[in-house]
């Protein structure tokens, strides 16, 4: 089956050690996304590619940064974590503007 | 701008009974509309989505929505509610064109009482 799929499913890191998530897909779309999500919240965007295009939300802490070294694979950066990162973060993908984006199952981080 | 808007942030049904998340939009043009399920720890599931065809769209699991313009509104239904069906559940509108930042509204936590 064609999916998207998060590496770990859990991540323990200490405050200020960087780590890094990954997300790769098989569904060869263009566009992919990283969401943050917090307990009892909607996800709320960090940033997407289109191909190698890179778009970062205005509001995306400049501790969080991303690549995608192919259409395959994404990554997001965190490079000296706050306990205020402690969340959710999910990947998705999407084929065109109007159709629906498809998720993976998230890595949940959590600070030590 | 597009905005979505769910109307209750947690509903309680009991097993058996109906269920009913209420979703309204705005938009300046005529958007393609998604719900999601997302359980404890997992990713975000799509149960259905309208595209501007049927206005009636069924899903998975037994849920539809009716896209209904003159409302602006794109509720979630189900006739039976399932102890399986507790969950979070999102609408979502798409992006507006030449962009790919779809809109999220805040989210509908389902119970679901035996």
């Amino acid at each position: 089956d064609a999916m998207v799929i998060q590496n770990p499913r859990y991540q323990v890191t200490q405050f200020g050690k960087p780590v890094t998530l990954s997300c790769s897909q098989t569904l060869n779309h263009n566009v992919m996304y990283w969401y943050q999500q917090k307990s009892s919240q909607a996800p709320k965007l960090l940033f997407h590619y289109y191909d190698k295009d890179f778009n970062n939300e205005a509001d995306t802490p400049d501790n969080f940064q991303s690549r995608r070294p192919n259409t395959s694979f994404c990554f997001l950066d965190i490079r000296s974590p706050g306990l205020g990162d402690a969340a959710m973060y999910l990947c998705a993908t999407v084929g065109g503007s109007n159709q629906p984006q498809h998720f993976g199952d998230g890595t949940r981080l959590s600070i030590l | 701008a597009q905005s979505v808007t769910q109307l209750d942030s947690h509903v309680s049904v009991s097993e058996g009974t109906p269920v009913l998340l209420r979703c309204n939009y705005s938009s300046s043009y005529s958007p393609s509309l998604f719900w999601y399920v997302q359980h404890p720890n997992k990713g975000l599931q799509l149960l259905l989505k309208y595209t501007s065809a049927a206005t009636l769209v069924k899903g998975i699991n037994g849920f539809e929505a009716e896209f209904k313009k003159s409302e602006t509104s794109f509720h979630l239904t189900k006739p039976s509610a399932h102890m399986s069906d507790a969950a979070e559940y999102f609408c979502v509108v798409s992006p507006t064109s030449g962009t790919y930042k779809y809109i999220f509204g805040t989210g509908t936590r389902l119970k679901v009482l035996a």
